[in-house]
């Protein structure tokens, strides 16, 4: 199956800074690009999706870049608030709708 | 739609009794995900439903946990007999596949926190 690798495992930034989480993802196969914010106690949400024929999705403060040559894409938060502070969750999938995560980056703002 | 239900909320058991998970899935869904949990492992996929037939059943941990979609809108996953290793969240999640392979969005439920004692 897919095997999703994210980094940084925690990030801390200070409020208005830039904020960028890495994955990672094994099977050339796979096609669309998830990317989920979890809070405290709350269920992942998600936040913004990349399909595999696109290379860059944005909306708003959020965007999303795909390299699928080498297999990575990336989720960079802009101007980021301190109630962007949650655990964020990169997933994989492919046609057989298998989805595996990365471990999650604890991303803190500090105001 | 009120979205992905997940019953129980919080469910706290003895060891070696059995738990059963519940999960309806958003109406006119196809897809099916049960995760789990935790600290140390993060979000991982137990096992997976298109058109209620399990796909991957390889996270699964052991025989003590198995899952069933009885209907295409509902699913229940059971762990018999419980341990207390097993305490985690339990999440469910629901996307529609269309044809061709197609993934749209998976939503997930608000989850099970399983306590084993």
């Amino acid at each position: 199956g897919e095997n999703v690798e994210q980094h940084p495992s925690t990030l801390s930034v200070q409020e208005g800074d830039s904020a960028v989480i890495k994955c990672t993802y094994s099977d050339s196969a796979s096609n669309y690009f998830p990317w989920y914010k979890q809070e405290l106690g709350k269920r992942p949400q998600l936040i913004i999706d990349i399909r595999s024929n696109v290379g860059e999705k944005k909306d708003q403060r959020i965007a999303v870049t795909l390299n699928k040559t080498a297999k990575h894409f990336s989720l960079h938060i802009t101007e980021t608030q301190p109630e962007d502070s949650a655990v964020y969750f990169c997933a994989a999938r492919y046609n057989n709708n298998d989805m595996r995560f990365g471990a999650g980056t604890r991303l803190t703002v500090k105001p | 739609d009120a979205g992905v239900i997940q019953s129980p909320r919080h469910e706290v058991t003895e060891m070696g009794q059995e738990v059963t998970l519940r999960c309806k899935l958003i109406s006119g869904h196809n897809s099916l995900f049960w995760y789990r949990q935790t600290m140390m492992r993060g979000l991982e996929l137990l096992i997976y439903f298109n058109n209620n037939v399990p796909i991957d059943d390889s996270g699964m941990p052991e025989d003590r946990f198995s899952a069933k979609m009885p209907n295409a809108s509902f699913s229940t996953l059971k762990i018999q007999p419980s341990e207390p290793r097993d305490s985690a969240v339990y999440f469910c999640a629901s996307s529609f596949r269309l044809t061709g392979g197609l993934n749209t969005e998976a939503f997930f439920g608000q989850g099970t926190r399983l306590t084993v004692v």
